[in-house]
């Protein structure tokens, strides 16, 4: 089955300081995106960057930036500036041809003030 | 904004009672998606549909039944609520399977006795 691995399931990070997510997957297709997903405590799962595959250049949105290293299949999620509302389950997905996404097993991420 | 809404936050069943849960998604997406949520095994694939009618089997697909009568409703159907089914169900909807961000409802967390 073609995975989708968090290695870290907790992580914490002091207020306005940087954290970064690890997130590593298995696919035989060329072209695909992955995604990160942020579930905030009690409250609906958005989605927080996407990644094309094809395109070499890494997302970034506001304060969150991700690493894509597609030889390694390596998709890390970079939190600069760290707020107390950024804490919250962190998942990586991957969307690949016709089959549905799949997850990783989440990152639980605290934020210390 | 696409909302995706579920029919209870909460439910609360007896072992052998039959449970529905219900999503209704207001952007005219194809897809929608059933997952079912619990700490350390990150989100799992129950069912999920392409179109109104169809259905198909996703990981976990044991003890579950799904209904898709109409474009914008999914129905998650536990024939016979079983205590290791209690759980945080997810509902997401999609435009397509292939390269589109899934939206997702609030959640359901069902409690079987």
């Amino acid at each position: 089955a073609q995975t989708v691995t968090q290695s870290q399931p907790e992580m914490s990070v002091q207020e306005a300081e940087t954290v970064t997510l690890s997130c590593t997957y298995d696919t035989s297709e060329s072209d695909y995106y992955l995604f990160w997903y942020k579930q905030p405590p009690s409250r609906q799962m958005i989605l927080v960057i996407r990644q094309e595959a094809y395109k070499q250049q890494n997302a970034t949105e506001n304060r969150f930036s991700v690493n894509f290293q597609k030889a390694a299949k390596s998709f890390s999620l970079k939190i600069s500036d760290s707020q107390l509302g950024d804490a919250a389950m962190y998942f990586c997905a991957r969307d690949s041809g016709n089959t549905p996404l799949v997850f990783g097993k989440g990152t639980r991420l605290s934020v210390i003030a | 904004d696409v909302k995706v809404t579920q029919s209870s936050r909460y439910l609360v069943k007896r072992t052998g009672e039959k449970v529905f849960l219900e999503c209704v998604q207001d952007m005219d997406h194809e897809n929608m998606f059933w997952y079912r949520q619990d700490p350390g095994l990150g989100l799992r694939l129950i069912y999920f549909s392409y179109d109104v009618k169809m259905k198909e089997k996703g990981d976990i697909p044991e003890g579950y039944s799904v209904s898709r009568e109409k474009k914008e409703r999914f129905s998650l159907i536990l024939e016979s609520a079983s205590t290791n089914q209690t759980s945080m169900y997810l509902c997401a909807s999609s435009h397509r399977v292939s390269y589109n961000e899934q939206f997702f409802g609030p959640g359901t967390r069902l409690t079987v006795l």
